[in-house]
């Protein structure tokens, strides 16, 4: 069975513009979750959809938005993007269901950097 | 809120015994993770702790006790491909029933020869 994927591993962006990241997850999940990764900080979690419903939200401001397609594909966005929003972005994927998600997948992450 | 401490390093020599501790402050507990992550890789799931006690899992046992709030990741006959960071993760939630996962920020574990 594949793993996740995500595209693009790298990006460089200029402060002001915006980014779509994109995530497929293992086949037959249908949660996706993504986190955000810093040295300082560590993997906060940014939002979570299941069969294309956001159903758990972070706190992060409303630039970072996301959605989720019917085939589980997830992309995210970040408009006017920030120094501070240059980090790892990782997806993780789960079988999900209704109950608490115990194990995910993670996939090798988006390097964001922004100029 | 959630919070969750746990060292920043830890170094050991290879074939010996290394214990990564884990506390938390948290509501709505489901129960507490385990990932570990190389570098430049993707984080991967060792271990869930829902009720109290020892999970073994070859080389890796986790930890949890509820009632202090304290879990830990024991690593035994450590090899240097066990360097990485690992991550503790509570899974809890807040209104929602479904829970997240809040993470630690990172336990960097050098194995030494």
């Amino acid at each position: 069975k594949a793993g996740v994927t995500q595209t693009p591993r790298y990006l460089i962006k200029t402060r002001g513009q915006q980014v779509t990241l994109s995530c497929s997850p293992i086949s037959g999940h249908r949660s996706v979750s993504w986190y955000q990764q810093t040295p300082g900080q560590g993997l906060q979690f940014l939002f979570e959809y299941f069969s294309e419903t956001q159903r758990n939200k972070g706190n992060f401001p409303g630039r970072f938005s996301g959605r989720q397609f019917s085939n589980s594909r997830s992309e995210m966005n970040v408009s006017t993007l920030e120094l501070g929003d240059s980090a790892l972005y990782l997806c993780a994927s789960s079988s999900g269901g209704q109950g608490p998600i115990v194990e995910q997948y993670f996939g090798p992450g988006t390097r964001l950097t922004v100029t | 809120g959630q919070s969750l401490e746990q060292p920043s390093e830890v170094t050991a020599v290879e074939g010996a015994i290394v214990q990564i501790n884990c506390t938390y402050q948290t509501s709505g507990f489901y129960g507490l993770s385990w990932y570990q992550q190389h570098d430049g890789g993707a984080p991967t799931f060792l271990s869930y702790n829902a009720l109290d006690g020892l999970e073994e899992t070859g080389r890796f046992s986790s930890f949890l006790s509820r009632s202090d709030s304290y879990g830990y990741l024991l690593l035994q006959e450590l090899q240097m491909k066990d360097s990485a960071s690992y991550f503790c993760a509570v899974l809890a939630d807040r209104g929602s029933t479904l829970g997240r996962l809040y993470f630690g920020r990172g336990t960097q574990l050098t194995v030494w020869p």
